[in-house]
C-alpha cells in the first residue's frame, strides 16, 4: 500500500512565524504535490515537484515556497505565516501520470 | 484554462437508495481524464473512479458508476445501494492528457454527501 504521511495533523502558529509542513511518501513516486483545501473553494494547487530539486508553481504559490532535497520528502514552507494562510494542507504523490495518493492533511491555524 | 464545477454543495440520501452527484467541466482539450475522489470525515482522500475521455463506455467500480457526457462536458457520479460509509465529501477532478502536460489535477468545490439511516 502506498503511504503518504504528513508531519502534523494539527498545527497552531503565530503571525510572522516561519512554518514547515513535511510530507513523506514511501513508494518512490516522482511527483509530489501540495494543495490547500478551503470550504467552498475545493483543493487548490500550491506547488508541485516532478523530481528531486525540481519544482513548479501551482495556482496559488504566493506566500509559499517548497523544498525537495530527497525523492521521498516534499516540504512546504510559509516564510512568514499570515492569518489568511489558516487552512487544511494536503500533500499528494504519484508515479508519472498515474493516480495521486493523498496524505491525511495538516490543519494549520495561524493566530 | 480548465474549470470544474460542482453545483451541489450538499446532498442527502437514505441508506440503500441511489444518489447522483453532478459535475460539469470546461475545457478546449479533446484528451483528458476525469476523476471522482472521496474524502471521509477526518480521513484521507481516496480515488473512487476515473474516466478516460477517449473511452465512450462509462466507468464502473462496484456500486459507483459515472455518466460521462463528453459533448455536454458533464461527469456525474451515481452511488447505488448507499451505505453509511459512503458519507463523505466528494470531489470531481480534471487532468489534461495532452503530451507534455503535467499530472496536475483541477478540482471542483466538492459535494458533501450525508447518508441517513
Amino acid at each position: 500500500d502506498v503511504k503518504v504521511t504528513q508531519s502534523s495533523r494539527y498545527l497552531v502558529k503565530r503571525t510572522g512565524e516561519k512554518v514547515f509542513l513535511e510530507c513523506v511518501q514511501d513508494m518512490d513516486h516522482e511527483n509530489m504535490f501540495w494543495y490547500r483545501q478551503d470550504p467552498g473553494l475545493g483543493l487548490r494547487l500550491i506547488y508541485f515537484s516532478y523530481d528531486v530539486k525540481m519544482k513548479e508553481k501551482g495556482d496559488i504559490p504566493e506566500g509559499y515556497s517548497v523544498s525537495r532535497e530527497k525523492k521521498e520528502r516534499f516540504s512546504l514552507i510559509l516564510e512568514s505565516a499570515s492569518t489568511n494562510q489558516t487552512s487544511m494542507y494536503l500533500c499528494a504523490s504519484s508515479r508519472s501520470y498515474n493516480e495521486q495518493f493523498f496524505g491525511p492533511g495538516t490543519r494549520l491555524t495561524v493566530l | 484554462a480548465q474549470t470544474v464545477t460542482q453545483s451541489q454543495p450538499e446532498m442527502s440520501v437514505q441508506e440503500a437508495e441511489t444518489v447522483t452527484l453532478s459535475c460539469t467541466y470546461d475545457t478546449s482539450e479533446s484528451d483528458y481524464y476525469l476523476f471522482w475522489y472521496k474524502q471521509p470525515p477526518s480521513r484521507q482522500m481516496i480515488l473512487v473512479i476515473r474516466q478516460e475521455a477517449y473511452k465512450q463506455q462509462n466507468a464502473t467500480e462496484n456500486r459507483f458508476s459515472v455518466n460521462f457526457q463528453k459533448a455536454a462536458k458533464s461527469f456525474s457520479l451515481k452511488i447505488s445501494d448507499s451505505q453509511l460509509g459512503d458519507a463523505a465529501m466528494y470531489f470531481c477532478a480534471y487532468r489534461s492528457a495532452l503530451r507534455g502536460a503535467t499530472n496536475k489535477l483541477i478540482f471542483g468545490t466538492g459535494t458533501l454527501l450525508a447518508v441517513q439511516p
